[in-house]
């Protein structure tokens, strides 16, 4: 059964330091999420991207963040100077086109640790 | 915005006894979805409703939509251990307003599920 993947599983970087955030969507899904797990809190959503471009974004997405699908499989999440505060779980995930967005999968999540 | 709320925060139960999730709204709910999340783990997905008194079944697990309510139920029939985890409703923004959707979600923050064998 197709999944969405995510890579690392696990990444721990210094406050201040850049970090890019691989995501491999289902191979025939056309939206693109991210989404974001304080430790204890809610899922939150970050953005969405649809054919080349965010469709949508949070308060929470500011200028330090941004998204890109470099080629035909991968889309990323880069953090440009991260912060104490973006330690968190991020989620991927992908959804097929049915008049609108279909239903998400997610992916397995990546643990970002910021020291 | 849209609120979730679930109740309860979290459930112990005996293996073999059925529970009930609840999902409360804000706002009227015409689109619900129900992920399962295990601890430090991706979400995954179980099921999706769109249509007010909607009822979907997977295996032991029921979910049911009740619009004039705004609330939408999960229910766990003979739980098993392998039912343990957090379950989250989302709600879809677009789905919910009629208008054109980006598949923002919104979730509750989570109903943690403990089943004793």
């Amino acid at each position: 059964e197709p999944e969405v993947t995510q890579t690392p599983s696990h990444q721990v970087t210094q406050m201040g330091q850049e970090v890019i955030l691989r995501c491999v969507p289902i191979s025939n899904h056309l939206y693109f999420y991210w989404y974001r797990q304080i430790l204890g809190q809610k899922v939150e959503f970050l953005v969405s991207f649809y054919n080349n471009e965010i469709s949508e974004k949070s308060e929470i997405f500011d200028d330090q963040f941004s998204v890109e699908r470099p080629d035909g499989s991968n889309f990323t999440l880069k953090i440009r100077s991260t912060k104490l505060e973006d330690s968190a779980m991020y989620f991927c995930a992908s959804s097929a086109w049915d008049r609108g967005p279909d239903t998400q999968y997610f992916g397995p999540g990546t643990r970002l640790t910021v020291l | 915005s849209q609120e979730l709320e679930q109740s309860p925060q979290s459930l112990i139960v005996q293996e073999g006894k059925n529970l009930t999730i609840n999902c409360t709204s804000s706002k009227t709910l015409y689109g619900l979805y129900w992920y399962k999340q295990k601890y430090g783990e991706g979400l995954i997905f179980l099921m999706m409703l769109q249509k007010g008194g909607e009822e979907k079944s997977h295996e032991k697990i029921t979910a049911k939509l009740d619009e004039k309510k705004q609330q939408s139920s999960l229910h766990i029939t003979a739980s098993q251990p392998s039912h343990a985890g957090i379950y989250l409703c989302g709600a879809d923004k677009a789905l919910n307003a009629g208008g054109t959707s980006y598949g923002k979600l919104t979730f509750g923050q989570g109903t943690i599920l403990t089943v004793h064998p």
